[in-house]
């Protein structure tokens, strides 16, 4: 079965700095998905950006980048110019075998002024 | 395009209750995937719904249970509440089985007393 871990409970980072959020995945299958999805205090769940596993290249949306090394099974999230609504929980996902999502237990980021 | 929806907001119960949640996805979406996410466990994953038919089920008992509309509506149900129950039930929405990506919505927080 997919597992996905996040070693970062908690973060800070200085405002306008960038960070990396770590994401490692556990899986076999060949075929397979990454996201990362920010949870602000409201609940909601936003969808930030997407790595399918045959992509030869890094995900990038806006500020958003996806560092993608398959061989050490790792998509960290690098969050370019932080910014104060950034601080949120942010959580990693995989997906494989149609609509199984596995989520790692998620990073609290703290932007500081 | 409206978001995903999800009624209600809040919801408080008792021990031996039974509650049902509802689960309006994106127009156009046909998969309907249930989440629980608690401080002591995390995301986890309940069930997905694709026209009408439950797809996957996670390790729940018997006591969650759902069902998808033919509008792809879905509803949660969770009878005989236990006061671990209490949560943050997520739903989530995809054009298909298998596609790439989820959008959630806002949640239902579930307080059972």
């Amino acid at each position: 079965a997919q597992k996905i871990t996040q070693t970062q409970p908690g973060m800070f980072v200085q405002e306008k700095e960038a960070v990396t959020l770590d994401c490692t995945y556990d899986t076999s299958d060949p075929s397979y998905g990454l996201f990362w999805y920010k949870q602000p205090s409201s609940g909601e769940m936003i969808f930030l950006i997407y790595q399918g596993s045959y992509d030869q290249q890094n995900a990038t949306e806006g500020r958003y980048s996806l560092n993608f090394q398959k061989a050490r099974k790792s998509a960290n999230l690098v969050i370019s110019a932080s910014q104060l609504g950034d601080s949120a929980m942010y959580f990693c996902a995989s997906f494989y075998n149609f609509n199984k999502f596995y989520f790692g237990s998620g990073t609290k980021l703290n932007v500081k002024p | 395009k409206a978001g995903v929806t999800q009624t209600p907001r809040y919801l408080i119960k008792t021990r031996g209750q039974q509650v049902t949640l509802s689960c309006s996805p994106i127009s156009g979406h046909r998969s309907v995937s249930w989440y629980q996410q608690t401080p002591g466990q995390g995301l986890q994953f309940l069930f997905e719904y694709f026209s009408e038919t439950q797809r996957n089920k996670g390790n729940f008992p018997g006591r969650f249970s759902g069902r998808q509309f033919s509008n792809s509506r879905s509803e949660m149900n969770v009878s005989t509440l236990e006061l671990g129950d209490s949560a943050l039930y997520l739903c989530a929405s995809s054009y298909g089985q298998g596609a790439n990506e989820q959008f959630f919505g806002p949640g239902t927080r579930l307080t059972v007393l």
